[in-house]
């Protein structure tokens, strides 16, 4: 069974700063696809980026980006120049085949963004 | 536009009631789950369904049923509330069956009490 490890429940970090969110996973299947998800405190999952495990280059949508190693079997995101609006519950996710569309979460990691 | 959206927004019921909670959305996808979200636990597949009248069981099915009669409607069915259901629930439907990028895009959530 596929397993989605995040770390850290919760992170800190200043307006404009970078930040780094951990997610490592475990699986024994070789296509596979991760994903990163916000909820702010409205409730909403908010879809922000996706990672091919065949894919060469790292993902990147505007100021996310995800630092995927695959030997490592991590797939971090980071967030550049943070703010305010950030403050949220992030989640990582995992689809473990291209077959099977279901998703594995993590518990995810609540970041709060301070001015 | 196309969406996705739940029905009711918020619940309360009484143990050993039957509730049903409805997922429509509009993006004429073929894949639609059904997950619940509890504290410490991340997000956990209940059910989903791939297509019209087919269903499948996830991590957490005891006490849920689906049904799939259309492409737009995938309701989720508690039999007979308990109190250990009492937690928040999100639908999510994807476009591309078999395909790597094959995104999940959620609705806004119910969130059920079982008194």
């Amino acid at each position: 069974a596929q397993k989605i490890t995040q770390t850290q429940p919760g992170m800190f970090v200043q307006e404009k700063e970078a930040v780094t969110l951990d997610c490592t996973y475990d699986t024994s299947d070789q296509s596979y696809g991760l994903f990163w998800y916000k909820q702010p405190s409205s409730g909403e999952m908010i879809f922000l980026i996706y990672q091919g495990s065949y894919d060469e280059q790292n993902a990147t949508e505007g100021r996310y980006s995800l630092n995927f190693q695959k030997a490592r079997k991590s797939a971090n995101l980071v967030i550049s120049a943070s703010q305010l609006g950030d403050s949220a519950m992030y989640f990582c996710a995992m689809r473990p085949t291209p077959w099977d569309s279901t998703l594995t979460f993590g518990k995810g990691t609540m970041l709060l963004v301070s001015p | 536009d196309a969406e996705i959206t739940q029905s009711p927004r918020h619940k309360i019921t009484e143990t050993g009631r039957q509730v049903t909670l409805a997922c429509h959305q509009t993006w004429n996808h073929n894949n639609m789950f059904w997950y619940r979200q509890d504290l410490g636990h991340g997000l956990r597949l209940i059910h989903y369904s791939y297509g019209v009248q087919d269903t499948n069981k996830g991590e957490v099915s005891d006490g849920y049923s689906v049904s799939r009669s259309n492409t737009e409607d995938l309701p989720l069915t508690l039999e007979s509330a308990a109190s250990s259901q009492t937690s928040v629930y999100f639908c999510a439907s994807s476009e591309l069956p078999g395909q790597s990028t094959d995104t999940q895009y959620f609705g806004p959530g119910t969130r059920l009490t079982v008194l």
